[in-house]
């Protein structure tokens, strides 16, 4: 079942290092969206991906952070010189289509970074 | 700025009960969505509610869409163990943009 791969699983990250996280999308989907979620929080948007473009990056901070979705290859949602307050989950979702009304989010099972 | 309220936050109920949980906004949604996820996971989408008043089931669950297209509610009949999780509701906004509440934790004792 090729559901939305993520990996790694968790991450463990010293203050000032880097964290690189990964997404595969399910097969045929070639839209991607990134999400960061703390303990007892909501799912908080980060940005949007389409192959080799980025749609909308409003919800990711102006420092530190960037995104890709090469033509080939997974998504990678990069982390520059963490601090405590990256630690969170962050969870990959895919979809076929543009537009949330018609084509439904699948996530991952998420990416837990801790930085210590 | 769109916000989803989702009330209460924490329900602990004994198994067999029924139970109700709130998803509330002063915005409008062109559709809303339900999904559960549970410890280490990523959320699995349940429903999705597009017209205003809609009403689906599924199985044990009933979600309904308010008329208005702003609120929307969750009805569990007969709760068991294995409907304990996280419930989000999300809202698709007029822009496609999705909002997410923080969630109703549910644990259904046994």
């Amino acid at each position: 079942n090729a559901g939305v791969m993520q990996n790694p699983r968790h991450l463990v990250r010293r203050r000032g290092q880097e964290a690189r996280l990964r997404c595969s999308p399910m097969k045929g989907h070639s839209h991607v969206y990134w999400y960061r979620q703390l303990p007892e929080e909501g799912l908080k948007f980060m940005v949007y991906l389409q192959k080799e473009n980025i749609i909308d990056e409003s919800g990711m901070p102006k420092e530190r952070f960037s995104a890709e979705f090469p033509k080939e290859g997974p998504s990678i949602l990069r982390i520059q010189q963490v601090v405590r307050g990256d630690s969170a989950a962050y969870f990959c979702a895919s979809s076929a289509r543009q537009g949330m009304s018609n084509s439904p989010l699948h996530f991952g099972n998420g990416t837990r970074l801790t930085v210590t | 700025t769109q916000l989803l309220e989702q009330s209460p936050q924490f329900l602990s109920i004994q198994e067999g009960e029924n139970l109700t949980v709130y998803c509330n906004s002063s915005s409008v949604f062109s559709s809303l969505q339900w999904y559960r996820q549970e410890p280490g996971e990523g959320p699995v989408l349940l429903v999705t509610v597009v017209t205003g008043g809609e009403v689906k089931k599924l199985k044990r669950l009933t979600f309904q869409f308010g008329d208005a297209r702003k609120d929307s509610s969750l009805h569990i009949t007969a709760a068991q163990p294995g409907d304990t999780g996280l419930y989000l509701c999300a809202g698709v906004g007029r822009d496609d943009k999705i909002i997410f509440g923080k969630g109703t934790r549910l644990h259904i004792l046994p």
